[in-house]
């Protein structure tokens, strides 16, 4: 299967700073990415449909001002949580398609807990 | 009504024997199913894939389609300690590409 990378894995924040999350896919080109959240015991939300080189989708109720999604290259997409809160804190994960595929790779994840 | 719905389990079966898990979903257009299975602390990965009616056979695993039923599962034969993990049911929003509407999940734990 495809293989797509996130940095960092985990992230620790003071409460007011801003936290970038990077997705990569390393052995295709991503038309599409998707950013999901995770909070314990519940499922995946998708929160953001990016594809490169246009505006980011946002699902109803996420903040596009303080999620900020830049798909700037077939292989990169970055979620940037801009004065990040406690509530904030969340398991993100990246997935991406390419190729006509719907089908979706998802990326390792990225822990970020804010103080 | 939440759009993927998924018995909650947590499901416990002995090793060797079949796990059934079971999704239904709301929106009559979709197209796509999938299954996922994620480990603790970990991203989803990826299980199967059932686009028509029927039965899908991957090794140990069956995915089973019933659309007019708008309903999903997922069978796993000869189950082992490995498998312990939480399923997840995907099921594809239409109008744009792959997005995904997730189940909760259901837990699976094999003893041995």
């Amino acid at each position: 299967g495809a293989v797509v990378s996130q940095h960092p894995s985990r992230v620790i924040c003071k409460s007011g700073t801003s936290v970038k999350i990077e997705c990569r896919s390393l052995d295709f080109q991503a038309t599409t990415m998707f950013w999901y959240r995770q909070f314990p015991k519940q499922s995946l939300m998708l929160m953001a449909t990016s594809n490169e080189g246009s505006k980011a989708t946002y699902e109803q109720g996420v903040e596009k001002d303080k999620f900020l999604i830049n798909h700037a290259s077939l292989t990169l997409s970055t979620l940037t949580v801009t004065s990040a809160h406690p509530e904030d804190s969340s398991f993100y994960i990246c997935s991406a398609t390419g190729g006509g595929q719907d089908t979706q790779y998802f990326g390792p994840g990225t822990r970020l807990t804010v103080l | 009504q939440k759009e993927v719905e998924q018995n909650s389990g947590p499901l416990s079966v002995p090793e060797g024997a079949i796990a059934s898990l079971n999704c239904t979903y709301s929106d009559r257009g979709s197209q796509s199913f999938f299954w996922y299975r994620q480990y603790s602390g970990k991203s989803p990965e990826l299980i199967m894939s059932i686009y028509s009616n029927g039965d899908k056979e991957d090794g140990r695993f069956t995915a089973q389609l019933n659309k007019a039923s708008q309903y999903v599962s997922l069978l796993i034969r000869d189950s082992q300690p490995s498998d312990s993990a939480t399923y997840l049911c995907a099921v594809d929003r239409g109008s744009t590409l792959g997005r995904l509407y997730f189940g909760r999940g259901t837990q699976l734990t094999v003893w041995p």
